[in-house]
């Protein structure tokens, strides 16, 4: 079963705009990460933030947490082409050793 | 350090068949979890293993397996294949798992096409 679900689906822009991408999810975390996967191809691990973090930032990438609205948004500035993947949300909840993807968006930075 | 292989990166089988994919884990780290990928169900857990022991399961039906051995690399496989396990199997390492709070590094991935 998914716990987080990605919105939007699909997500089209320019190169040189910033894509918003949002996650909800429905109990409680531990943490929860960001993956990106290119094409059918192995996951990328991007960033991870934990229950008690609000935000964090690792290069172009920006990522908050609301624990209290179980959502997290991830934000990536001045986008590129290279850009262009599939976009996970993953959360890990209580003392399971799993991670539990979302459906993923499909961002497509277009040159 | 070398990252996540997996071996094969491609396999066609037939339904009735069973099949083994291996996974070797970045060296020192000592769980490896298995995920499946597939364009209606998404990235699903099927199992973890940590120190040769099975320690989480996901909704798996009993001819999906796995093992561990001593030097951290995992099989998985999966017996009496049907159409629907065409997919897209993913290994993950990490030193301690994924309840630690560590980051996951995942494989290419074994594209499975069943006929």
């Amino acid at each position: 079963s998914q716990q987080g679900e990605e919105d939007p689906q699909a997500l089209s822009i320019q190169e040189g705009e910033n894509a918003t991408m949002n996650c909800s999810y429905k109990t409680s975390i531990n943490n929860l990460q960001w993956y990106r996967q290119n094409s059918g191809r192995g996951l990328v691990h991007l960033i991870l933030i934990r229950s008690n973090e609000r935000e964090k930032h690792s290069g172009r990438l920006r990522v908050t947490l609301d624990t209290s609205k179980k959502s997290s948004s991830l934000l990536i500035t001045a986008s590129r082409a290279a850009d262009t993947a599939s976009y996970f949300c993953a959360t890990v909840g209580g003392s399971n050793y799993k991670l539990t993807f979302g459906k993923g968006t499909l961002l497509t930075v277009n040159p | 350090k070398a990252g996540v292989t997996q071996t094969p990166r491609y396999l066609i089988k037939t339904r009735g068949q069973q099949v083994t994919l291996s996974c070797s884990p970045i060296s020192g780290h000592r769980s490896v979890s298995w995920y499946q990928q597939t364009p209606g169900q998404g990235l699903q857990f099927l199992f973890e293993y940590f120190s040769e022991t099975q320690r989480n399961k996901g909704n798996f039906p009993g001819r999906f397996s796995g093992r561990q051995f001593s030097n951290s690399r995992s099989e998985m496989n999966v017996s009496t294949l049907e159409l629907g396990d065409s997919a897209l199997y993913l290994c993950a390492s990490s030193s301690s798992g994924t309840g630690t709070g560590e980051t996951q590094y995942f494989g290419p991935g074994t594209r499975l096409l069943v006929l």
